[in-house]
């Protein structure tokens, strides 16, 4: 078993939905939750990270992490195409290595 | 502020042949991070620098790869001899002291390796 878990997709949206991207882990001690967000054929850039259990929001963007339920969610309102991207959550403990899941692949259609 | 450059962009090999890897950080960034990536998967760290040592290499298979980052700052990643497991895109990311808790790494656009 992965220690982080990530649907692969893709998944298919219409313009203006809202997107739910979910990952699962199975390593209590990570405390730092991240979502990174990867165009075909460049390196991922950081979108948002969280510390513990908790939503926290930035423009269309909303993560939540439940540590309970060792899941944690990625919420994307009124979808674009430019969001058309792999969508990679990660996360670490007290030290420095980051565990990728194995991205999710979005595509929003106009 | 200039990203994280990385060269070459494209490598194709045959399986037994050597190939390296360059990585120039951003500026002032103390700690460099070198990735694989292979198609549909999550990047996997091989090795992290702080400054010009290693503090983290568990996951770089040592009998073929091997990286150095001398005088703090740029880096190579070789691999000798190269096997066809070892196709994938190899990123190198940097970040700044003080971030590591925050999990925010500057990435480049990475170099894609094909081993025939």
């Amino acid at each position: 078993q992965k220690e982080v878990e990530q649907d692969p997709g893709p998944l298919s949206v219409p313009e203006g939905a809202i997107v739910s991207l979910n990952c699962t882990y199975s390593n209590s001690a990570f405390q730092y939750f991240m979502w990174y967000r990867q165009y075909s054929r460049k390196g991922p850039e950081l979108l948002m990270y969280t510390y513990s259990s908790g939503n926290k929001e930035d423009g269309r963007f909303t993560a939540q992490v439940d540590k309970s339920s060792k899941y944690i969610s990625l919420f994307i309102r009124d979808s674009q195409p430019s969001d058309s991207a792999t969508y990679l959550c990660a996360m670490r403990g007290a030290g420095n290595m980051l565990t990728f899941g194995g991205g999710t692949r979005l595509m929003v259609k106009p | 502020e200039a990203g994280v450059a990385q060269s070459p962009r494209y490598k194709i090999i045959e399986k037994r042949q050597s190939v390296a890897f360059w990585c120039n950080p951003i500026s002032g960034h103390a700690t460099l991070y070198w990735y694989q990536q292979i198609l549909g998967q999550g990047p996997k760290l091989l090795i992290q620098f702080q400054n010009n040592g290693v503090v983290d290499d568990s996951q770089l298979p040592k009998d073929r790869f091997s990286a150095e980052r001398l005088k703090g700052v740029d880096s190579t990643l070789k691999i000798q001899p190269a096997k066809l497991e070892d196709s994938a895109v190899y990123l190198c990311a940097s970040s700044p002291l003080g971030t590591a808790y925050t999990g925010e790494l500057f990435f480049g656009e990475g170099s894609r390796l094909t081993v025939l």
